[in-house]
């Protein structure tokens, strides 16, 4: 069964550096989304990507976010000086073109981000 | 004011039980509703849509009420592998963002 992919699994970094999370959709997948999920809280939009460039994004997704589509299949979520609160575990999903956009999303396994 | 609203739970129940989770949403042009289900610390996997009409899928059974903007999902002969957190997920029209409620928590016991 074709999956979305995450990685790493876990990344620890130190507040003020730039960590790129990396994420390999679903390869007939056109639609791309980052969410998070902060330690005991509910899962949250950050953002979703077609064609080349972001179609949504929620208040969260401030000026230190950035997504990527780096090449034919990766796609990625850059923070760029990071912060204590931006810990969490980071999803990535897919879901295919559809009108009525009632196709299932897709999630990968996750990143844990730890901000030291 | 929270877009989707679940009983945190937890819900502890015996195999076998038949539970009922409910949840209601505040956006009325809400046009698409689901089930998640999340194991600790993995990922959500859908559960299930739900129609209007409401709909099965094998023990489970879920319904929308879009004049209550309710939703329910029904766990009939509950086994130990449905302790998971049932989260209530609804997409707005024009919209492909998901908007996920904090879960209802399960735990079957033996």
């Amino acid at each position: 069964e074709p999956e979305v992919t995450q990685t790493p699994s876990h990344q620890v970094t130190q507040m003020g550096q730039e960590v790129i999370l990396r994420c390999v959709p679903i390869s007939n997948h056109l639609y791309f989304y980052w969410y998070r999920q902060i330690l005991g809280q509910k899962v949250e939009f950050l953002v979703s990507f077609y064609n080349n460039e972001i179609s949504e994004k929620s208040e969260i997704f401030d000026d230190q976010f950035s997504v990527e589509r780096p090449d034919g299949s990766n796609f990625t979520l850059k923070i760029r000086s990071t912060k204590l609160e931006d810990s969490a575990m980071y999803f990535c999903a897919s879901s295919e073109w559809d009108r009525e956009m009632n196709t299932e999303a897709f999630f990968g396994q996750g990143t844990r981000l730890t901000v030291v | 004011r929270k877009e989707v609203e679940q009983d945190p739970g937890p819900f502890n129940v015996p195999e076998g039980a038949t539970v009922a989770f409910n949840c209601t949403y505040s956006n009325s042009a809400s046009q698409s509703f689901f089930w998640y289900r999340q194991d600790c610390r993995k990922e959500p996997k859908l559960l299930m849509s739900v129609y209007s009409s409401g709909n099965e899928d094998g023990r489970f059974t879920a319904q929308l009420n879009r004049a209550s903007q309710y939703i329910s999902l029904l766990i009939r002969d509950s086994k130990l592998s449905d302790s998971a957190t049932y989260l209530c997920v609804v997409r707005d029209t024009g919209r492909r963002a998901l908007t996920f409620g904090s879960g209802t928590r399960l735990q079957v016991q033996p």
